[in-house]
């Protein structure tokens, strides 16, 4: 069936650094994706959004690449700060319609000092 | 502005009670979602509301599983008999869906339910 993963369980950086975290799609029809971030205790904080007929997208320190000849999705954080590590998701809507999302697993994302 | 709201924020129950969870989505936001979130694992979707029109239930595990919205605003997910295995953060979310196009859906800060 269709599934949404990512590709690191874990990514630890060095504040300061830019970090990437990946996530890969099996459904060609998505035809909208979401990154959010889930820090302990709370509900998933939407960061960014890419629909199908985009390649890239930025917001504040943060960009959303999405390659759909090979599947894939990645948010890159620039400058890392202690307050961006949290778990990171990726999310796909697969189209036709339908509003539920498909969610991965997770990436934990640790910020070092 | 006010974000979505669940009640409570923590629910202990024994096997076999009764439990609701409440949400009170973001105003004016049309579409209502209800996921849950075992520990350690990713979001799944079990109901979503729009509007006037049938919900769609199939991401529900089971029918001791029901949710209700009532007037369009606030909902109610009701586990029935609970098991040991329905211990998990249950997430709300709303959006504003436009015609055509698919909205951000925004999440409140769950329900953490343990089943001893």
């Amino acid at each position: 069936g269709e599934s949404v993963g990512l590709h690191l369980p874990t990514l630890s950086v060095q504040e300061g650094d830019n970090s990437i975290i990946n996530c890969a799609y099996s459904n060609s029809a998505s035809d909208y994706f979401i990154w959010y971030k889930q820090e302990s205790g709370k509900g998933p904080q939407f960061i960014i959004d890419i629909r199908s007929n985009m390649d890239k997208r930025q917001g504040q320190r943060v960009t959303v690449l999405l390659n759909k000849t090979v599947k894939h999705l990645s948010l890159q954080i620039a400058a890392t700060q202690p307050g961006d590590s949290a778990v990171y998701f990726c999310a796909e809507n697969m189209g036709g319609g339908a509003q539920k999302l498909v969610f991965g697993q997770g990436t934990r994302l640790t910020i070092n000092p | 502005g006010a974000g979505v709201s669940q009640s409570p924020s923590n629910k202990v129950t024994e096997k076999g009670k009764d439990v609701e969870l409440r949400c009170d989505p973001i105003s004016g936001h049309t579409a209502l979602y209800w996921y849950r979130q075992s520990l350690g694992q990713g979001l799944e979707f079990l109901i979503y509301f729009q509007g006037n029109s049938a919900p769609d239930k199939s991401g529900l595990p089971s029918d001791r599983f029901s949710a209700e919205r009532t007037g369009g605003s606030v909902s109610t997910l009701t586990i029935q008999r609970t098991q040991q295995e329905d211990s998990a953060v249950y997430l709300c979310a709303s959006s504003s869906p436009h015609r055509g196009s698919t909205d951000t859906q925004y999440f409140g800060p769950g329900t953490r339910l343990t089943v001893l």
